[in-house]
C-alpha cells in the first residue's frame, strides 16, 4: 500500500465549479499535513497546511480526519488559474515529506 | 530575499556516468532535503542534510550520496547512472529548529535525462 494515496484524475471542470480532492495516508503517527500545488514543469509550492479543526483560505478549504487517516481539499468557484497538479503531503517523521502522486485539475472556460 | 536555487537546470548523461547537482538554500535556512520526481509521480524523499550530516534517508540505493557545506549549500551525487534515474531532482530548504520545521521551500529543480 502506498504511504499517501490520491485519485490521479484528471478532473476537468468548468470555471465556477466546486471540486474536491481526497487523500488517504497509511502512517498513523504522521503529525503534519499539507496540500501543495505544482504547475507544469515547475516546482511544488505550498498551498496550505491542514489542521485538525479544518481550515479555510479564501476559496480553498482543507479538512483532516485523523481517525480515518483522510485529508481533503475543496476548491470553490474554480478559476482558470487553478489548473495545476495538487499534491497531498504528509510529514511522517521529522523533516521528511511524503507526497501522493498528485491529482491533475483542468479548469476550462 | 533569495529563494532556493539549483544548478544546472538541465543535464543529459549516459548510463554508467556520474552526476553532481547543486543547491543553495533560501536565505536564513540551514537544512536541505533532496527529492526525486519521476514523470507523472509525486516527489520522493531521497535524504536530508543538517549541520553537514545526513539526518534522514529515504529508500534510495547507496549510489545516491550527498554533502552539505558550511554555508548550508548542498550537493547530490549519483553514481553509475541508470535509465530509471531520469527525473526532476528537487531541492527543498527549511529551518531545522523552526516552530514548523516541516515547512519546506522548493527550488526549480534540475531535469536529468539519462540516455
Amino acid at each position: 500500500r502506498k504511504e499517501v494515496e490520491q485519485d490521479p484524475g484528471p478532473f476537468n471542470v468548468p470555471e465556477g465549479a466546486t471540486v474536491a480532492f481526497n487523500c488517504t495516508y497509511s502512517n498513523s503517527a504522521s503529525q503534519s499535513f499539507f496540500w501543495y500545488r505544482q504547475d507544469c514543469r515547475k516546482e511544488p509550492k505550498l498551498l496550505m497546511s491542514v489542521y485538525s479543526s479544518g481550515n479555510e483560505d479564501g476559496r480553498f478549504t482543507a479538512q483532516l480526519n485523523r481517525a480515518s487517516q483522510y485529508i481533503s481539499l475543496l476548491i470553490r468557484d474554480s478559476k482558470l488559474s487553478d489548473s495545476a497538479t495538487y499534491l497531498c503531503v504528509v510529514n511522517p517523521s521529522y523533516g521528511k515529506l511524503t507526497f501522493g502522486q498528485g491529482t491533475i485539475l483542468t479548469v476550462h472556460p | 530575499d533569495a529563494g532556493v536555487t539549483q544548478s544546472p537546470t538541465h543535464l543529459i548523461k549516459t548510463r554508467g556516468q556520474q552526476v553532481t547537482l547543486r543547491c543553495s538554500p533560501k536565505s536564513g535556512h540551514d537544512t536541505v532535503s533532496w527529492y526525486q520526481q519521476a514523470l507523472g509521480q509525486g516527489p520522493q524523499f531521497i535524504f536530508q542534510y543538517y549541520e553537514e550530516e545526513e539526518r534522514q534517508r529515504g529508500n534510495f540505493p547507496d549510489r545516491f550520496s550527498g554533502h552539505q557545506f558550511p554555508n548550508y549549500s548542498s550537493e547530490l551525487n549519483v553514481n553509475a547512472l541508470l535509465l530509471g534515474d531520469s527525473a526532476l531532482y528537487l531541492c527543498a530548504s527549511s529551518l531545522y529548529l523552526a516552530p514548523r520545521p516541516e515547512t519546506q521551500y522548493f527550488g526549480p529543480g534540475t531535469r536529468l535525462l539519462v540516455l
